[in-house]
């Protein structure tokens, strides 16, 4: 089946900087979502980018499929923004183990 | 407008005693899912219905049955639950698989 990993496993900022992550996938897919788990375990869909770049906020994703990566950058962070971030591809998701986000005040 | 709906929040079971996980979204999405997910790890598929009147088995099905009782609502039944079950269980739900989905809040549940 398709492997999906997800780097760095953990990354901790302060507030305001910038940070990318990155998530490699094994084969071609037609799915790909970008999810944030807050602290409270809430996951919030950030994105749906099989391809292509899209941007919302201060939040933005970069999906090259012929390449098999994703990229989601995280712009003048907040506390708010800690949490754990996933990316899930393919058909009924399949989910890489997330990197870890701890935004210090 | 809710959006997904998951009951109980939090469920304390012990070992051989059954329990039913509700869901329900008010979206109109045709495609609802079951994930569970365990410390330190991403989701994993347990069953999935992409239409009403049709379910299908996902990653790690053992142990679970589900219903999708209309198009609103999908349960996931645990008949007999062992300590391996101890987990999250996520109940999402997208207008078909290639398309976003919305997460419930989650349920915990533990079994002793």
């Amino acid at each position: 089946g398709i492997q999906v990993e997800q780097s760095p496993p953990d990354l901790i900022l302060q507030e305001g900087a910038n940070s990318t992550l990155r998530c490699n996938f094994s084969d071609s897919v037609n799915n790909l979502q970008w999810f944030h788990q807050n602290p409270w375990g809430q996951l919030i869909n950030l994105f749906y980018i099989p391809s292509g770049t899209k941007q919302n906020g201060r939040l933005s994703a970069t999906t090259v499929a012929t390449e098999r990566y994703s990229l989601l950058y995280i712009s003048s962070s907040q506390t708010t923004d800690s949490g754990v971030y996933f990316c899930a591809v393919d058909y009924q998701l399949i989910w890489g183990a997330g990197t870890k986000l701890i935004i210090k005040p | 407008n809710a959006g997904v709906t998951q009951t109980p929040k939090f469920q304390v079971l012990k070992t051989g005693q059954s329990m039913t996980l509700q869901c329900a979204q008010d979206m109109n999405h045709n495609s609802m899912y079951w994930y569970r997910q365990d410390p330190g790890m991403g989701l994993r598929l347990i069953y999935y219905s992409a239409s009403e009147g049709t379910t299908d088995k996902g990653e790690v099905p053992n142990g679970y049955n589900v219903s999708r009782l209309n198009k609103r609502e999908f349960s996931l039944r645990l008949e007999s639950a062992a300590p391996s079950q101890t987990s999250v269980y996520f109940c999402a739900s997208s207008v078909g698989p290639l398309d976003g989905y919305t997460f419930g809040s989650g349920t915990r549940l533990t079994v002793v």
